[in-house]
């Protein structure tokens, strides 16, 4: 399979769950990145991993956990969510230090929380 | 992280060319300008990137003029598929600074 891939692509959980999301990226990039995206609001970076470290951590509140084991996976581990959390969660992979600043963008994870 | 401002909204009959503009006035020297392209319940998908003058590929043409404080996204003879949300990045994707999308512009293409 090619580009970057997230399973589920529709994940519907209770306030009280505990659920996560998985991105794999297949093409040897050295970067991935979480976003959110709310129905008509602007895409939200929430984390970026770059060689596996965490760099970015845009003030998220701690019900969202992620995590890279290495640079083709990362997961988002949900718990506790709120009904606002419902959103389109999307993966991205870029290779960074080099001339193209192109991200690479999954299907996304269509989460809705009851 | 140079802030861009761009049209909420565009309408355009099928066949036009479509040109969507983007403002970035504190664009920085080493910033690149990126474009993508994104349709409801997807992840946005690359269209074309540049530096300055004219850029062009098989989907897109980017126009930067001298002082690069704007570009202009140009799309020839556009289709209903062309219906989607556009936006305008400005930056370097360097994993400390990554790129920010702002609203983008939605553009509906009408038969």
């Amino acid at each position: 399979e090619t580009g970057v891939t997230q399973t589920p692509r529709h994940l519907v959980m209770g306030m009280t769950n505990k659920k996560s999301l998985k991105c794999e990226q297949h093409l040897g990039h050295n970067a991935m990145y979480w976003y959110k995206q709310s129905a008509k609001k602007p895409l939200e970076l929430m984390f970026v991993y770059n060689f596996k470290e965490q760099t970015e951590n845009n003030s998220v509140p701690s019900r969202f956990s992620p995590e890279c084991p290495n640079s083709s996976h990362l997961f988002l581990h949900l718990h506790t969510l709120q009904p606002e959390d419902s959103a389109l969660y999307l993966c991205a992979s870029s290779q960074l230090a080099g001339d193209s600043y192109e991200q690479y963008f999954g299907p996304g994870t269509r989460l809705t929380v009851t | 992280l140079a802030k861009t401002t761009q049209p909420i909204s565009m309408d355009s009959y099928e066949g036009q060319e479509v040109n969507i503009t983007c403002s970035h006035n504190n664009i920085a020297t080493n910033d690149y300008i990126t474009w993508y392209q994104q349709f409801p319940s997807q992840g946005p998908r690359f269209i074309i990137q540049g530096y300055k003058t004219k850029v062009t590929n098989e989907v897109a043409s980017l126009f930067i003029p001298a002082d690069r404080k704007s570009s202009t996204l140009s799309l020839p003879r556009v289709s209903l598929s062309d219906t989607a949300v556009y936006y305008c990045l400005v930056g370097r994707n360097s994993g400390n600074t990554p790129l920010v999308f702002g609203k983008g512009t939605r553009l509906s293409v009408i038969a």
